[in-house]
């Protein structure tokens, strides 16, 4: 299978723990990218990375989200000292051309739910 | 401040009528918009697009039309099919914002009844 993987498909945790989702891109695409998606809302843009680069991260929700992407290859999402607002599904994307359709690939997701 | 909007939470069609999605936006600086269809418990997967300097994208059953003017696009089915049925997304990417992450509508839920 050579499109994006995210795991773990769904993480359950108690309220103060830290948690981590893991992407692997489609292999030749440098760009990814991390959104989060709570019920009823469309998609919504929290940070990216070109190459191993971390260009945008004002999004990120607050200082308890942070994003690796070390050699830039896969990516990491960690969570610390979670909430119950942040039960959500947390969806990894990427791509590669920059002038193209504007197309991203996005995984399956990683749903969190925290009690 | 929503730049990306979808008025119809849910729409209902018969099979293998026309099936209408509509988006609207306010940022002049988009220059590509797509649609994305979503099933529960997967991520969104692409399924058509337009550049902001064309008026109508049309691929097998789906096309996309596009109103500048107005900051509308629209999303045609037909015939619609059962297997359509799924939340659809519109996005818009700016190429300004550096990134060109895209941003979404709330989605619209889509019911195609055989």
């Amino acid at each position: 299978d050579t499109g994006v993987s995210q795991n773990p498909r769904h993480k359950i945790t108690k309220r103060g723990q830290n948690v981590t989702f893991r992407c692997d891109p489609i292999s030749e695409h440098n760009r990814l990218y991390w959104y989060r998606q709570t019920l009823g809302q469309g998609p919504e843009f929290l940070t990216y990375f070109q190459n191993e680069a971390q260009l945008e991260k004002s999004r990120l929700l607050s200082d308890r989200f942070s994003a690796e992407r070390p050699k830039g290859s896969f990516s990491t999402l960690e969570i610390q000292r979670t909430e119950q607002g942040d039960s959500a599904m947390y969806l990894c994307a990427s791509s590669l051309e920059l002038w193209g359709t504007g197309e991203l690939f996005f995984g399956e997701g990683s749903r969190l739910t925290v009690l | 401040d929503q730049q990306v909007k979808q008025n119809s939470p849910s729409l209902s069609v018969q099979e293998g009528r026309i099936s209408i999605l509509n988006c609207d936006y306010t940022n002049s600086m988009f220059d590509y918009f797509l649609w994305y269809k979503k099933y529960p418990a997967e991520g969104p997967t692409f399924l058509i697009s337009i550049s902001s300097i064309k008026d109508k994208n049309e691929d097998g059953r789906f096309t996309v039309f596009l109103n500048k003017s107005a900051k509308h696009l629209s999303l045609h089915i037909v015939p619609s099919q059962p297997g359509d049925s799924a939340v659809y997304f519109c996005a818009a990417r700016d190429s300004g914002a550096g990134s060109y992450q895209l941003t979404f509508g709330k989605g619209t839920k889509l019911s195609v009844i055989p």
